[in-house]
């Protein structure tokens, strides 16, 4: 199975300051077909998680663009540029190249 | 809109069985990919079942494999998981999710295993 591991695990952040996760893998998440399947999810209190990012960088219709998404291979990054209050939440990496499907740990993103 | 409205949850004593049903709409349910993920209270995502958008494949976690078993029914837009021999570990909220690879979540339905 795909181990991701995310770093780190929470996130004290000032409003309008920037946060970033990081998700490894523990093996390629490049798929035969040529495409990585990295995927970036946030979970908001109370709320299902919803898909923020897919393919490593792409970003879903209404994402606001202050997410981004960049790696390749077995390292990958969340970026949230500017952290406004409704980001609070926890944000999981998942792979979807192989199966099992597994998620990481989870980041807890809280305000300072 | 797309939906995905999950049912079927309760509270099930260990050993016991429970169906849970997704209810999709606003897209083309028979060209996509379906999953179960489930989320233990407190914790984090765990997939539990995949079928393609034919139902051809099919694939499941190890730690339902031989108890959970999953379908679906395109005319109806519909996708069951068959849940036998649940155990107390068992219990969390399942999702409903078109996909894993561009994901849409439905809300999620409750299951409790407990004596």
């Amino acid at each position: 199975d795909i181990v991701m591991t995310q770093t780190p695990l929470s996130s004290p952040v000032t409003l309008g300051q920037p946060a970033s996760i990081s998700c490894r893998s523990s093996q390629s998440l490049v798929h035969s077909d040529g495409n990585t399947y990295l995927s970036w999810l946030q979970q908001r209190p109370g709320q299902p998680p919803r898909l923020l990012i897919y393919k490593i960088s792409n970003r879903l219709s209404g994402v606001p663009d202050r997410f981004s998404g960049s790696g390749a291979g077995t390292d990958f990054t969340l970026k949230i540029s500017r952290v406004e209050a409704e980001d609070v939440g926890v944000y999981y990496c998942m792979q979807a190249t192989q199966f099992p499907r597994t998620f990481g740990q989870g980041t807890k993103v809280e305000i300072k | 809109e797309v939906q995905l409205v999950e049912s079927g949850g309760g509270l099930v004593q260990p050993g016991g069985s429970l169906r849970l049903s997704c209810a999709a709409s606003g897209f083309t349910f028979s060209s996509y990919e379906m999953n179960w993920v489930r989320q233990a209270p407190g914790k984090g995502l765990e997939w539990v079942s995949y079928i393609s958008s034919s139902g051809s494949s099919i694939y499941y976690a190890d730690s339902v494999k031989g108890r959970f078993t999953l379908s679906r029914d395109n005319a109806n837009n519909s996708l069951y998981l068959l849940m036998n021999s649940l155990r107390v570990e068992d219990s969390a909220v399942y999702y409903c999710v078109r996909s894993t690879r561009s994901s849409f979540w439905g809300q999620g339905t409750l299951v409790t295993v407990s004596s």
